[in-house]
């Protein structure tokens, strides 16, 4: 089955440590997302990736670092320059053709408690 | 600035039709998508508007009025599992993002 895994699903995390969350996809998109939401709030753009070894800040990159070594990996890493970093992550990947590239399809996310 | 506007909650009745509007101001436009996400999970594509016009797929239906900056998502034959956050979001042309609306909260009573 195709699809987009992220793991942890939980994860804790004591301030000022780095961690970095899983993202793999086997859906042979291009183009994959990190997004942020917190509580009943929409999605928040933080990186986001067209092409392996390419990647572009969102709206809210300050305080995280992402890679694109492989197509089917996109690893984000919250760091200890984030001032908030408690909230539930999501990643996503859409194919680039035109007329598809606005169906993003997202991993089951992982939720980081850091205290 | 971009902003896209959606009631925080809709309440409605099992059976029913609801409607859940979304207003847009935004640099750029392709279209218009919406997604839904039940509660713990990750959102799911549902429909695309790229053009003005009602777009059928089953019991729902998204509408889009460009020259309004306007869409809404139809909604019928409600049922419970259809309660979930209804997000829309613009495509805009600044290298393909999404730009989100913080979501409609559907509350269905039977």
């Amino acid at each position: 089955d195709g699809g987009i895994t992220q793991s942890p699903k939980y994860l804790f995390r004591k301030e000022g440590q780095n961690v970095t969350l899983s993202c793999e996809q086997n859906l042979n998109h291009d183009a994959m997302y990190w997004y942020r939401q917190d509580p009943g709030q929409g999605l928040r753009l933080i990186y986001y990736s067209q092409i392996v070894n390419d990647f572009q800040k969102g709206d809210i990159a300050e305080g995280y670092s992402v890679s694109r070594e492989k197509k089917e990996s996109f690893p984000l890493t919250v760091t200890s320059a984030q001032k908030n970093p408690t909230a539930f992550y999501l990643c996503a990947s859409s194919p680039r053709e035109s007329g598809r590239i606005h169906e993003q399809y997202f991993g089951p996310g992982t939720r980081l408690t850091v205290t | 600035g971009q902003s896209l506007e959606q009631p925080s909650e809709v309440t409605a009745v099992e059976g029913a039709i609801v409607q859940i509007n979304c207003t847009y101001q935004t640099s750029g436009f392709y279209g218009l998508s919406w997604y839904q996400q039940h509660d713990g999970g990750a959102p799911t594509f549902l429909s695309y508007n790229a053009l003005d016009g009602l777009e059928e797929t089953g019991r729902f239906s998204s509408f889009l009025s460009r020259s309004d900056s306007y869409g809404y998502l139809l909604l019928q034959e409600l049922q419970m599992k259809d309660s979930a956050s209804y997000f829309c979001a613009v495509l805009t042309d600044s290298n393909y993002q999404l730009i989100w609306g913080a979501g409609t909260k559907l509350i269905i009573k039977p």
